[in-house]
């Protein structure tokens, strides 16, 4: 049963233009989600986090929305640049531990 | 600080054979979280440790499957008998808390990928 769910394999954007990455989520207890970022051959790197009492939290150019009556968050990416090409994991913080979505592949386009 | 450091990088072992992971949480970490990421697929939550305890291993194979955290040395994730179906990368993560720090989450290492031959 996927806890976390990110339905969108991968993600094309234009360098400058604004990148969407969406997840939902099935469980209505929890504490805060977590946006991590993972280039090929290396480990996952944080991002953002955002708590349940938050509907925003912005960091620099990213900024993670928590919609929770849709059970749906979004990482807004703005402006795009090159180097935010990568795979983008969401992640549910549940009992200690994070469950993860499959995550989405951002491919920013020159 | 070196981070969280694991070895072998890569690491290929032949069916049957056995596979041990190491892993060396940030100085003071004292909870370490074992991932699994198989290809074209997302981060499988395995086994969270802290020290000498296992805390929650409901991601973790019935068999064949184990994993240690001792009072001393590093973390380690032991697959006996090894199948090709193993083959993936193993990340292990550790942080300074049971809860996880919201405001930076968990500290990842660099990840062991396993091919089983």
């Amino acid at each position: 049963d996927q806890q976390v769910k990110q339905n969108s394999p991968s993600l094309s954007v234009q360098e400058g233009r604004i990148s969407i990455l969406n997840c939902d989520y099935t469980n209505s207890m929890f504490d805060y989600f977590l946006w991590y970022k993972k280039y090929p051959a290396e480990g996952p790197t944080f991002l953002i986090s955002i708590s349940s009492i938050k509907d925003k939290n912005e960091d620099g150019r990213f900024t993670v929305f928590l919609n929770k009556s849709a059970k749906h968050l979004s990482l807004h990416i703005v402006p795009s640049q090159p180097g935010d090409s990568a795979v983008y994991f969401c992640g549910e913080n549940r009992d200690d531990k994070i469950i993860f979505g499959k995550g989405t592949r951002l491919h920013i386009l020159p | 600080n070196a981070g969280v450091m694991q070895n072998p990088r890569h690491l290929v072992r032949r069916r049957g054979q056995e596979a041990r992971l190491r892993c060396s949480p940030m100085k003071g970490h004292s909870h370490v979280y074992w991932y699994r990421q198989l290809p074209e697929e997302g981060l499988k939550f395995m086994v969270y440790l802290q020290k000498e305890n296992i805390i929650d291993e409901s991601g973790m194979p019935k068999e064949r499957f184990s994993a240690e955290f001792p009072k001393e040395g590093p973390s380690i994730l032991r697959i006996q008998q090894v199948v090709r179906g193993d083959s993936a990368a193993y990340f292990c993560a550790s942080s300074l808390t049971a809860a996880s720090p919201i405001n930076y989450g968990y500290t990842f290492g660099s990840g062991t990928r396993l091919t089983v031959v």
